[in-house]
C-alpha cells in the first residue's frame, strides 16, 4: 500500500540553526501540506502546496519557515533559524481527487 | 471558539467494553476524519466520512451532517487500542483539515 515517507524520524538541532524535514508524498498525489503537533498540544496546520506554490499558510508560517518541491517526489520544510518554540513533530500529508489526506510519520524535532 | 471538539478528553475502559468518542463541529465541511495516534507520535488515518456510517473491523464511524456531529465506536475493545483518538475536519477537497484536540484511550486488561 502506498505510503507517505518521513525523514529524519528524529531531528536533534541547536537553537539559531537551519533544518531541512523531508517528505515523500504518495506518487500520484498533487496537493501537499505540512502540519506540526507541540507536545501536548492539537495538530496545527502549516501550510499547503499545489501546483509549485503556496496555496494556503497558517499565522505560525511566518518567514521563518519555507516550503519546496524540489525534484518533483521531495517535498520539504525549511525552517531558516530554529528557535525554542519550534521543537514538535512535523507532519506531512498528500491526497488526490476524492482521496482522504494520507499522513507520513511525522518528524520530531528537538531545538536546543 | 474552537472548530472541532472532542468528548471525552480521557477515557479509561475496562478490556472487552464498547467504547463511543464523540467529536462536533462548527464549520460546514466536505470530510470528517477520524485517526488515531500511538504514543509514538505516529498519525494513521482509521476513516474519512462525508455521510452515514463506515467500519472496519471492530471500529464504526458515524456521522449526522445535520447536527454537525460524528462518534467514533471500538467494539470489544482490547488494550492495543490504547491511544489518542483525533477527529479532523475538512472544510471543501484538498483543504486543510482542522484537528480537534484528540480523546486519550486507555484499555486496562
Amino acid at each position: 500500500e502506498p505510503e507517505v515517507t518521513q525523514t529524519p524520524s528524529h531531528q536533534v538541532t541547536q537553537m539559531g540553526q537551519e533544518v531541512i524535514l523531508r517528505c515523500v508524498p504518495i506518487s500520484n498525489h498533487l496537493y501537499f501540506y505540512w502540519y506540526r503537533q507541540i507536545l501536548g498540544q492539537k495538530v496545527e496546520f502549516l501550510v499547503s502546496f499545489y501546483n509549485n506554490e503556496i496555496s494556503e499558510k497558517s499565522e505560525i508560517f511566518d518567514d521563518q519557515f519555507s516550503v519546496e518541491r524540489p525534484d518533483g517526489s521531495n517535498f520539504t520544510l525549511k525552517i531558516r533559524s530554529t528557535k525554542l518554540e519550534d521543537s514538535a513533530m512535523y507532519f506531512c500529508a498528500s491526497t488526490t481527487t476524492g482521496s482522504e489526506q494520507f499522513f507520513g510519520p511525522g518528524t520530531r524535532l528537538t531545538v536546543l | 471558539k474552537n472548530e472541532v471538539e472532542q468528548s471525552p478528553q480521557n477515557l479509561t475502559a475496562q478490556e472487552g467494553e464498547f467504547i463511543t468518542i464523540n467529536c462536533s463541529y462548527s464549520v460546514g465541511i466536505s470530510a470528517l476524519h477520524w485517526l488515531q495516534q500511538h504514543p509514538g507520535g505516529g498519525i494513521v488515518s482509521l476513516f474519512m466520512l462525508s455521510s452515514g456510517k463506515k467500519k472496519h473491523g471492530r471500529l464504526i464511524a458515524t456521522i449526522n451532517i445535520q447536527e454537525k456531529h460524528s462518534s467514533l465506536h471500538i467494539t470489544a475493545s482490547h488494550p492495543r487500542d490504547s491511544a489518542v483518538y483525533i477527529c479532523a475536519a475538512q472544510k471543501t477537497s484538498y483543504d486543510k483539515v482542522i484537528f480537534g484536540p484528540g480523546t486519550s484511550l486507555s484499555v486496562i486488561p
